[in-house]
């Protein structure tokens, strides 16, 4: 079956680490999203990228980084200049067309030990 | 500024009775409108889009309506059930990237 694959489902931190998680999809899809979503704050855009090598930042991309090498796979990496990462993270992707909906996945909840 | 917002942070709804939520959007004018269900710990599940210059959109026990002049979109679930309990977020397009509301929050009570 398609779909999207974030790893891991868990994720702790120490201070001062950086952190990447990982979006796999098999969808074909060309958009691919990143959102942090924290209790009483809905999703909010972390960065995207709608094709290859190339993506942008979104509303709340300071402390992040990302990558976008392969079509199938865009990797979040939270650094240590994120100073309350502590969140669940989720990935989705799309065709790209406004009129097509986003695919998530299961999401990946970020703590700080 | 543009936003989207949705009413209410929790909603209670008897079993069998039809649930409304309410998405508001202001100082802009979206194309579509996109409506998305979300359980805890699990990504959004999309359920349905309503494109502005439809009025209606039905899937199963699902309705979407648009009102362009009231600038709100409708989300209805009919015979509601406690299965259908959970968050459900709208959505527009913006500027190739979606906008989501906070959601609200809908128990189903048996």
């Amino acid at each position: 079956d398609g779909g999207i694959t974030q790893s891991p489902k868990y994720l702790f931190r120490k201070e001062g680490q950086n952190v990447t998680l990982s979006c796999e999809q098999n969808l074909n899809h060309d958009a691919m999203y990143w959102y942090r979503q924290d209790p009483g704050q809905g999703l909010r855009l972390i960065y995207y990228s709608q094709i290859v090598n190339d993506f942008q930042k979104g509303d709340i991309a300071e402390g992040y980084s990302v990558s976008r090498e392969k079509k199938e796979s865009f990797p979040l990496t939270v650094t240590s200049a994120q100073k309350n990462p502590t969140a669940f993270y989720l990935c989705a992707s799309s065709t790209g067309d406004g009129n097509q909906p986003q695919h998530f996945g299961d999401g990946t909840r970020l703590s700080i030990l | 500024s543009q936003k989207i917002e949705q009413n209410s942070e929790a909603l209670n709804i008897q079993e069998g009775k039809t649930a409304t939520l309410t998405c508001n959007y202001t100082n802009y004018s979206p194309a579509y409108l996109q409506w998305y269900r979300q359980d805890p710990g699990r990504g959004p599940v999309f359920l349905l889009l309503i494109r502005e210059n439809e009025k209606e959109k039905r899937k199963e026990r699902l309705k979407v309506t648009f009102d362009t002049t009231l600038k709100q979109s409708l989300f209805h679930i009919t015979a509601s059930q406690p299965a259908d309990s959970a968050t459900y977020l709208c959505a527009d397009n913006r500027d190739d990237k979606i906008i989501f509301g906070k959601g609200t929050r809908l128990h189903i009570l048996p």
